[in-house]
């Protein structure tokens, strides 16, 4: 079954600074890979995906994402967060077609000025 | 891409009633799903709402308390039955079509008092 890791639970930068949320999977193929973004009290917003192709993906808001197969990573970064980012981050993962997609444990990340 | 409309958006409710959660697409989708926030946690899986068939439940989730329906490739209710504090959580309703990412609505933020 596939399965997804956050491992870390909380986060805390300053505006301006860069950021790096890991994100590893388990899975025995390349699955479908996603970052959402939740803020308080909303659902849940795309960022960015992954199906295939380059490695290097673009988001929404500035964010991108990189897909390692030799580590099972899918790590999202951003060179400069701005205070609006302080939000929940969720990692998740699909083997595509038509099956469910897992979630991560989420990072939540607090911006300081 | 679809858009998620689901009600209510909160709701406070005595222990031992019921709720029901509404969620519409604005398109025709092959898959909808029916998962669960407690406060604080990521979103499980509580079950795949199948259209015109019962709806495949998650482990440790079962049909009496969480009665699903969909009655066409647009929308989809669950209930909450005989509610209890610890059902106490945000439902999110999402919709996938095949090899897409999943889509949220806001979510129904529940208070059982």
């Amino acid at each position: 079954a596939q399965s997804v890791t956050q491992p870390d639970i909380h986060i805390t930068v300053s505006e301006g600074a860069s950021l790096e949320l890991r994100c590893n999977y388990s899975y025995g193929a390349t699955p479908y890979l996603f970052w959402y973004v939740q803020s308080p009290g909303q659902g849940l917003q795309l960022l960015l995906k992954y199906f295939s192709g380059d490695t290097l993906v673009q988001g929404i808001k500035g964010f991108e994402a990189e897909f390692k197969r030799s580590q099972s990573s899918f790590n999202l970064r951003k060179p400069s967060v701005h205070w609006s980012d302080a939000a929940e981050y969720f990692c998740a993962v699909t083997p595509g077609g038509y099956q469910k997609v897992t979630f991560g444990t989420g990072t939540k990340l607090q911006v300081i000025p | 891409s679809a858009v998620i409309s689901q009600k209510p958006s909160r709701d406070i409710c005595q222990r031992g009633t019921s709720l029901t959660i509404q969620c519409q697409v604005d398109s025709q989708v092959t898959m909808m799903f029916w998962y669960r926030q407690q406060p604080g946690q990521s979103l499980t899986l509580i079950a795949t709402a199948n259209q015109g068939s019962e709806a495949t439940y998650e482990s440790g989730f079962v049909i009496d308390k969480f009665p699903i329906s969909r009655p066409n490739l647009t929308f989809s209710t669950l209930t909450v039955s005989n509610m209890s504090p610890e059902d106490s959580s945000i439902y999110l309703c999402s919709a996938q079509r095949e090899n897409t990412e999943a889509f949220f609505g806001q979510g129904t933020r529940l208070t059982v008092v």
